[in-house]
């Protein structure tokens, strides 16, 4: 059965410095790839996707991933975090279009000043 | 464009009785998905809806859980009787549909939060 796993389920970081939150994946064929954030009190919020365009995803606020086959990995980084960024971050997967989602277990990110 | 919206945000019943959460998704979605989050675990998928039709209930505890959906438009997963187990965040998804050649996004909603004394 195809999982998400994610090291780490809280992971704190100095505001500016890199932010690197890690997921892997189970599966035989690569899958379509994301990563969603939920901020306090709010809804899960799609960060960025991959579909196998390209291994190299930039998404929203500053985050990228990159996706490496031969690792089986999915990476979350941000040069410079911000207190803005403080927040529980889901890596997840999808076998196939119009399938349900597997999230992982989640990553607490705090980000001291 | 308004996102996927439930109702009520919170709900607090006493095990035995019955709850009722809605989905009103982004218009013109076909796809539309429940998943639940309880204490401690991970977000796990319990159906998905192609316009008024159950696509895939895989998901669902057990027939104390309930879900229909109106005509395609929103939806509603009724619990009865609710359990102590039952409480979590429930959240709802809708994505567009109609295409085979992109990944369909899903987009959440801001969950509900049940809780079951």
């Amino acid at each position: 059965a195809q999982s998400v796993t994610q090291l780490g389920s809280h992971v704190s970081v100095s505001e500016g410095a890199l932010v690197l939150l890690r997921c892997n994946y189970s599966s035989s064929v690569p899958p379509y790839l994301f990563w969603y954030v939920q901020y306090p009190n709010q809804g899960l919020q799609l960060l960025l996707k991959y579909t196998s365009a390209a291994t190299l995803v930039k998404g929203i606020n500053g985050f990228e991933a990159e996706f490496k086959k031969s690792e089986t990995s999915f990476h979350l980084t941000k040069p410079s975090a911000h207190m803005s960024d403080a927040a529980e971050y889901f890596c997840a997967a999808m076998k196939t279009s119009y399938d349900k989602v597997i999230f992982g277990p989640g990553t607490s990110l705090s980000v001291i000043p | 464009e308004a996102g996927v919206t439930q109702f009520p945000s919170h709900s607090v019943i006493e095990k035995g009785q019955t709850v009722t959460l809605r989905c009103d998704p982004i218009s013109g979605h076909d796809n539309l998905y429940w998943y639940r989050r309880v204490m401690g675990k991970e977000i796990k998928f319990l159906l998905h809806f192609v316009k008024e039709s159950k696509q895939d209930e895989s998901g669902m505890p057990n027939n104390r859980f309930l879900a229909e959906r109106t005509g395609g438009t929103y939806s509603t997963l009724k619990v009865q009787p609710a359990e102590l187990e039952d409480s979590g965040v429930y959240f709802c998804a809708s994505s567009q549909g109609g295409t085979a050649y992109f990944t369909d996004t899903q987009y959440f909603g801001p969950g509900t939060r049940l809780t079951v004394l």
